[in-house]
């Protein structure tokens, strides 16, 4: 069965830093791999997601994240987050081969950004 | 017009009740999830169906039952209602079993 780490629990940052969330997962076959963002009180949505091709992939509201498949990570990144990415922040990752399509998700990094 | 919609928004009842959850969704889309959100924003893969054919059916208590008529609704059935219970369940649904996912607003249920 596979996994999915995402190191960073809490972050708290000040309007137009840089921002960078950690993902890891293991799983021995080929897997899609998404991130997806919870605002307070809403339901997830898709930031981005890499099934194959040029492993930088760049989402919406100026988010993007690099596959590298060597280290088994999917990190995401912001170059200057605003007030408004305040959010939680969910790695996930589906299988395409083995047989097994069931979706793991992290737990979820929480994104505090002060104006 | 909303694509994945879920209803109740919020449930609260006592322990030992039967509840359902349904959702639809008008996206044409193959399969469809329930997802439980504990109150650490956990989110756990419960059940999902590709075509009407259950294809996920994790380690969730046998009180939950999920039914799908068709391929644009699932809905999810729980038995004698417990505390633990208490949470947030997501539906969802994707074109394929393994592309990204389309979530509803959540269904908060709350068992006193």
């Amino acid at each position: 069965a596979q996994s999915v780490s995402q190191h960073n629990h809490h972050v708290i940052l000040s309007e137009a830093a840089s921002l960078e969330l950690g993902c890891n997962y293991s799983y021995g076959g080929t897997v899609n791999l998404f991130w997806y963002v919870q605002y307070p009180g809403q339901h997830l949505q898709l930031l981005l997601k890499y099934f194959s091709g040029d492993p930088l992939v760049k989402g919406i509201k100026g988010f993007e994240a690099e596959f590298i498949k060597s280290k088994f990570s999917f990190n995401l990144r912001k170059p200057s987050v605003q007030w408004s990415d305040t959010a939680e922040y969910f790695c996930a990752v589906t299988p395409t081969s083995g047989g097994s399509y069931i979706p793991t998700f992290g737990r979820g990094t929480s994104l505090i950004v002060h104006p | 017009d909303t694509a994945v919609s879920q209803t109740p928004k919020y449930l609260v009842t006592q322990m030992g009740n039967d509840k359902s959850i349904k959702c639809e969704q008008n996206l044409g889309h193959d399969t469809m999830y329930w997802y439980k959100q504990d109150s650490k924003k956990f989110l756990k893969i419960m059940f999902s169906y590709n075509n009407k054919e259950l294809i996920i059916n994790e380690t969730v208590p046998n009180r939950f039952s999920p039914k799908s008529p068709d391929k644009a609704h699932l809905n999810l059935h729980i038995n004698s209602l417990e505390l633990g219970d208490s949470a947030v369940y997501f539906c969802a649904s994707s074109q394929t079993k393994n592309t990204e996912a389309f979530f509803g607003q959540g269904t908060r249920l709350t068992v006193v």
